[in-house]
């Protein structure tokens, strides 16, 4: 079981958007500003494509979106395009201590366009 | 280029030990922290260990005691030594790097990950 929970599936028309949720706890997005968003392709390492909740990487195209409330972090893709079809991971820093994990990441959603 | 580039997978039996490594290039290795994450078949991802300039390192609770992870900052490498492996360690093992001042909760760089195969 994931410690952070995404949907398992949001799909969309090209042009449209979608936005995945994230839901953690108290404990990990809500303590921290340090949520990351990665992009996954089939057969290909994740791509970093959201960090510090809102901030994206040089190159990642400002059609990537990323916020937080309370205890739940969202992504959103505006402008949807056929090669965003891909899977999702959030992830949060969190107490390693408490948490027995430095960073806990989501179950993961499946994007298709 | 900054590139990792991880090797030692393979098919090992239940109770086995494995050691990756992870060869580092196109940054300044010594003050990094690099990260271990994998990923079971067809799963999401699981962090599963980091260690700091200098040597400290963090590990999950299911490979705590289990895993070591190390560093050889004059190979630019890292490495995870794997023992007692289960076959819930199964899956793609991915070397990654942090953007910096953010090694921990912004993992920018990965390797192509290393398969490990837990199977009588």
């Amino acid at each position: 079981q994931s410690a952070l929970t995404q949907p398992a599936s949001v799909s969309g028309s090209p042009g449209q958007s979608i936005t995945i949720s994230c839901i953690g706890t108290s404990r990990d997005i809500g303590a921290y500003n340090y949520v990351s968003w990665y992009q996954q392709h089939p057969g290909k390492a994740p791509k970093l494509m959201i960090y510090e909740v809102t901030t994206r990487p040089s190159g990642v195209s400002n059609r990537f979106s990323g916020s937080k409330s309370g205890n739940t972090a969202s992504l959103t893709i505006s402008g949807l395009q056929p090669e965003d079809e891909a899977y999702y991971y959030c992830c949060s820093y969190t107490n390693i201590l408490t948490a027995k994990t430095l960073a806990v990441f989501g179950g993961g959603t499946k994007v298709t366009v | 280029e900054v590139q990792l580039v991880e090797s030692g997978g393979g098919l090992v039996k239940p109770g086995g030990s494995l050691r990756l490594s992870c060869a580092a290039s196109g940054f300044t290795f010594s003050p990094a922290w690099l990260t271990w994450v994998r990923q079971a078949p067809g799963k999401g991802l699981e962090w599963v260990a980091r260690i700091k300039t200098g040597g400290p390192a963090d590990y999950a609770a299911p490979v705590k005691g289990r895993f070591i992870i190390s560093r050889d900052d004059s190979k630019n490498t890292v490495s995870l030594q794997m023992n007692s492996l289960k076959k819930e360690d199964e899956g793609v093992y991915y070397c990654v790097l942090g953007i910096p001042r953010h090694w921990d909760d912004a993992f920018d760089i990965w390797g192509q990950g290393t398969m490990v195969t837990v199977s009588s």
